[in-house]
């Protein structure tokens, strides 16, 4: 069985901070990795996604995340908090490529 | 850009009536699926369909969910006989299919569903 959790509900940083998002997950085979942001009233977007290549992968927006799969992380960064980041984060974690397994989210607000 | 498109966005109903959503895939995507997602949780997934095949469905379909996808296009999810707790935001995706290579979802707006 695969599984993410999600450390933090709720992180809030100052605009230009540092961004960082925690995931873990729990997966017997290599997996396939995702972090999708979701703003309200919308559907989830993918931001990256970690598929056995690079251990560093860069997403959009200035996001990027590295798989350890030594801690079974894969954490969510950016260098300098934009207000537009504020949003609900979401890992998951994939072994087929179909059934995808979410974790409960992350609120991230940003602080002017 | 014709992304994924669900109808309606948002539906209120009283208990015990029936509801049907529907989603239209990208539209060379093969592959269709539907999650549930409930407040201050991540999406649950359901079901999904290869063409017009449903291929996996979760313990979380109950008899009183059922979903097609007809001709392999668009799908419908209809639950039947409806609770309080099926109160929740229904989500669509699809992916085109690469062999031996994961499939990237994309999602649609969801509907959101209010059970009075």
């Amino acid at each position: 069985a695969q599984s993410v959790t999600q450390l933090g509900s709720h992180v809030s940083v100052s605009e230009g901070a540092l961004v960082l998002l925690r995931c873990n997950y729990s997966s017997s085979v290599p997996p396939y990795l995702f972090w999708y942001v979701q703003y309200p009233n919308q559907g989830l977007q993918l931001l990256l996604k970690y598929t056995s290549a690079a251990t560093l992968v860069k997403g959009i927006n200035g996001f990027e995340a590295e798989f350890k799969k030594s801690e079974t992380s894969f954490h969510l960064t950016k260098p300098s908090a934009h207000m537009s980041d504020a949003a609900e984060y979401f890992c998951a974690v994939s072994v087929t490529g179909n059934q995808f397994y979410f974790g409960t989210g992350t609120s991230l607000t940003v602080i002017p | 850009d014709t992304g994924v498109s669900q109808d309606p966005r948002h539906k209120i109903t009283k208990r015990g009536q029936n509801v049907t959503f529907r989603c239209d895939p990208i539209s060379e995507h093969n592959r269709l699926y539907w999650y549930r997602q409930t407040l201050g949780q991540g999406p649950e997934f359901l079901t999904y369909f290869q063409n017009e095949a449903q291929l996996e469905k979760s313990r979380l379909l109950s008899d009183r969910f059922s979903a097609e996808r007809p001709k392999g296009s668009f799908s419908t999810l209809e639950i039947q006989r409806t609770e309080q707790g099926d109160s929740a935001m229904y989500l669509c995706a699809s992916s085109p299919r690469r062999v031996g290579s994961y499939n990237e979802q994309f999602f649609g707006p969801g509907t959101r569903l209010t059970v009075l």
